[in-house]
């Protein structure tokens, strides 16, 4: 069974700075996807960005930007120039017929 | 692209009462629905998978008489909470997805279900 750890419960920055949330996940499987979704206060989950783990290329999505380290079973994800709008809990997952989800980090921008 | 709709998004049942939960995807087919149940301050937990026109598949201690699944269409799986009691109150979410483990699930906005 895979599991998926994310061990910062909350994490707080200020607008315009850097944040980096980190993820790492336990597999047997060589194929499969990882995905990082936020849940703002509305609780609808958005897609944030999404990585292969047969590429070794890093995803990246505007200010979002993964750093995949497969050999490691990481999956961070660096936030820049933060936004209010990014307060939320972010959730870290892992695909492999079905998704499996760490436990969440609350992130909040201070403005 | 990609919407996935949920109705009701809220629900105040009494105990003993049965409840449904619609989960449609808007703009494409889906070949896979899950339906997933979320405590305050928690994270997702799977219920079930299901395949459009096939019986779900249950997680791990999730009651499927209680929890009863349908996906009769490939834009609609509806999720039934038979005899309800206060401890099924919860949050509950679907997602969609096309097909193919590798393809991203989309997510419904949630039904909040509070059982007195």
């Amino acid at each position: 069974a895979q599991t998926v750890t994310q061990s910062q419960p909350e994490m707080s920055v200020q607008e315009a700075e850097t944040v980096t949330l980190s993820c790492t996940y336990d597999t047997s499987e060589s194929n499969y996807y990882l995905f990082w979704y936020k849940q703002p206060p509305s609780r609808q989950m958005i897609l944030v960005i999404r990585q292969e783990a047969y590429k070794q290329q890093n995803a990246t999505e505007n200010r979002f930007s993964v750093n995949f380290q497969k050999a490691a079973k990481s999956f961070s994800l660096k936030i820049s120039d933060s936004q209010l709008g990014d307060t939320a809990m972010y959730f870290c997952a892992f695909a492999y017929e079905k998704l499996t989800f760490g436990t969440g980090t609350r992130l909040t921008i201070i403005p | 692209g990609a919407v996935v709709s949920q109705h009701p998004s809220r629900v105040i049942c009494k105990s003993g009462t049965s409840v449904k939960i619609e989960c449609r995807s808007l703009d494409f087919q889906a070949t896979t629905m899950f339906w997933y149940r979320q405590f305050p301050k928690q994270s997702l937990m799977l219920m079930a998978t299901s395949n459009e026109g096939s019986k779900a598949t249950y997680e791990q201690g999730v009651e499927k008489d209680k929890f009863l699944i349908n996906h009769a269409s490939l834009t609609l799986s509806t999720l039934t909470v038979t005899s309800a009691h206060p401890e099924d109150s919860s949050f509950y979410i679907c997602s969609a997805r096309t097909s193919g483990y590798t393809d991203t699930q989309y997510f419904g906005p949630g039904t909040r279900l509070t059982v007195l």
